[in-house]
């Protein structure tokens, strides 16, 4: 079964400084990843997508990369801003059969961006 | 406007009184999901459904129930719920045509306590 882990589970940094927040997946046989972010009691907004061939997405301040067959991936937000405080989630999706269907998420890492 | 609606958004009831939460997506999508978030616990796998008529259990599927008469609906019952069934839930969806990268999409989420 597909697990995915999340590093650090919690990070406090001052305004200004560029973060990298780590995804890991134990099935390299995905058919893509995606990063969410998650404000206290709301929704999941979806950030960026990578797809299993591609090696990187950037949107604005933010950079998602893959490397795939060593089971990882990196969220890099450039020159945090406190409006970027908030839970940041990756999630897999399966390649095969039935796992196709399935998002496999991590536990998150909640960032706290201080002025 | 593209979306996934959610009924209710939040909701208290009582041990053992059924309940139904409503998901409806308008993208014309194959694929529905629910999950529940607990603290710690990160997002979990309920129920999902590849398309009509066909649903299969996830990760968490004891006490719910889930039905796909209809592509844009997919409603989550809970027969008779629990205390231990108090979390936020979220319905997703998302699909699978040529070129498409797959993306997820989730509702604004459903915050249910039972008392």
């Amino acid at each position: 079964k597909q697990e995915v882990t999340q590093i650090p589970a919690a990070l406090s940094v001052p305004e200004g400084e560029n973060l990298v927040l780590n995804c890991s997946f134990t099935d390299s046989a995905i058919y893509n990843l995606q990063w969410f972010r998650q404000d206290p009691g709301k929704g999941l907004t979806s950030l960026l997508l990578i797809q299993s061939s591609q090696r990187e997405q950037t949107s604005g301040r933010l950079n998602a990369s893959l490397d795939k067959s060593s089971g990882r991936s990196t969220l890099y937000i450039a020159a945090s801003q406190p409006g970027d405080s908030a839970t940041y989630l990756c999630a897999v999706r399966g390649n095969r059969g039935s796992t196709l269907g399935r998002l496999y998420f991590g536990r998150g890492t909640q960032l706290t961006v201080w002025p | 406007e593209a979306q996934v609606t959610q009924n209710p958004r939040y909701l208290i009831t009582v041990t053992g009184k059924k309940l139904t939460v409503t998901c409806s997506q308008n993208m014309n999508h194959e694929y529905m999901s629910w999950y529940r978030q607990d603290p710690g616990l990160g997002l979990r796998q309920i129920y999902y459904s590849m398309n009509v008529e066909v649903t299969d259990k996830g990760d968490v599927p004891e006490g719910y129930k889930v039905s796909r008469k209809e592509k844009r609906n997919f409603p989550l019952i809970l027969e008779s719920p629990s205390p231990n069934q108090t979390s936020l839930y979220f319905c997703a969806s998302s699909a699978r045509t040529s070129g498409d990268p797959w993306e997820q999409y989730f509702g604004p989420g459903t915050r249910l306590t039972v008392t």
